[in-house]
């Protein structure tokens, strides 16, 4: 039973373009949304992070939008650099209980001069 | 640098084994965290533990266990090693208790079961 789900496998942006990466939740009980970038060899960085009280954070070129209803949220990187290479995973947690957190498969993408 | 430690990097088995792999977390953090990244799934939550005692679960199996203690490293011990068990081990540490709730993963053991 998948609970995070990212849908694309991968994603190709030009350099200074937009990338928008997506995420879909199916458990309502996830009360916190977070972004992890991972190169290879490495272990996950975090990046970015949402609350379920909020529907919008931003930090510097990154941001997240939740929207609850839908139960998905998304990333924003504006403009894109040739260093977002990399695979992006989606994590949610539910902090009034098990404070485990749960991933999507990741989204490979990959920044073109 | 997330400030999270893990040795070793890289861990060559035979099937039937047992090895140790160790975390030393972020200074300040409680809670240490163990996942497991295999090729089809993707990372899985194995156990937590907080201030040295277990808080929550996973899918880890009856095989693997894990320890935090008092000086908050923890390690997780993985027993008659199969060859699915070749897989990347991560651990993560946070504060443990309310926000901020990110956790920060370390550079991960590499672990080949042959």
């Amino acid at each position: 039973d998948q609970q995070v789900k990212q849908n694309s496998p991968s994603l190709s942006v030009q350099e200074g373009r937009i990338s928008i990466l997506n995420c879909d939740y199916t458990n309502s009980m996830f009360d916190y949304f977070l972004w992890y970038k991972k190169y290879p060899a490495e272990g996950p960085t975090f990046l970015i992070s949402i609350s379920s009280i909020k529907d919008k954070n931003e930090d510097g070129r990154f941001t997240v939008f939740l929207n609850k209803s839908a139960k998905h949220l998304s990333l924003h990187i504006v403009p894109s650099q040739p260093g977002d290479s990399a695979v992006y995973f989606c994590a949610a947690a539910n902090f009034q209980g098990a404070q485990k957190l749960v991933f999507g498969q990741g989204t490979r993408l990959t920044i073109n001069p | 640098d997330s400030g999270v430690t893990q040795t070793p990097k890289h861990l060559i088995t035979a099937t039937g084994q047992r090895v140790t792999l160790r975390c030393s977390p972020r200074s300040g953090d409680l809670s240490v965290y163990w996942y497991q990244q295999s090729l089809d799934q993707g990372l899985q939550f194995l156990i937590q533990y907080y201030n040295g005692e277990e808080r929550a679960k996973g899918n880890i199996l009856e095989r693997f266990s894990a320890q935090q203690f008092p000086d908050l490293h923890s390690e997780l011990n993985l027993s008659s090693l199969e060859l699915g068990d070749s897989a990347l081990y991560f651990c993560a540490s946070s504060v443990g208790r309310g926000l901020p709730y990110e956790q920060y993963f370390g550079p991960g053991t590499r672990l080949t079961v042959t």
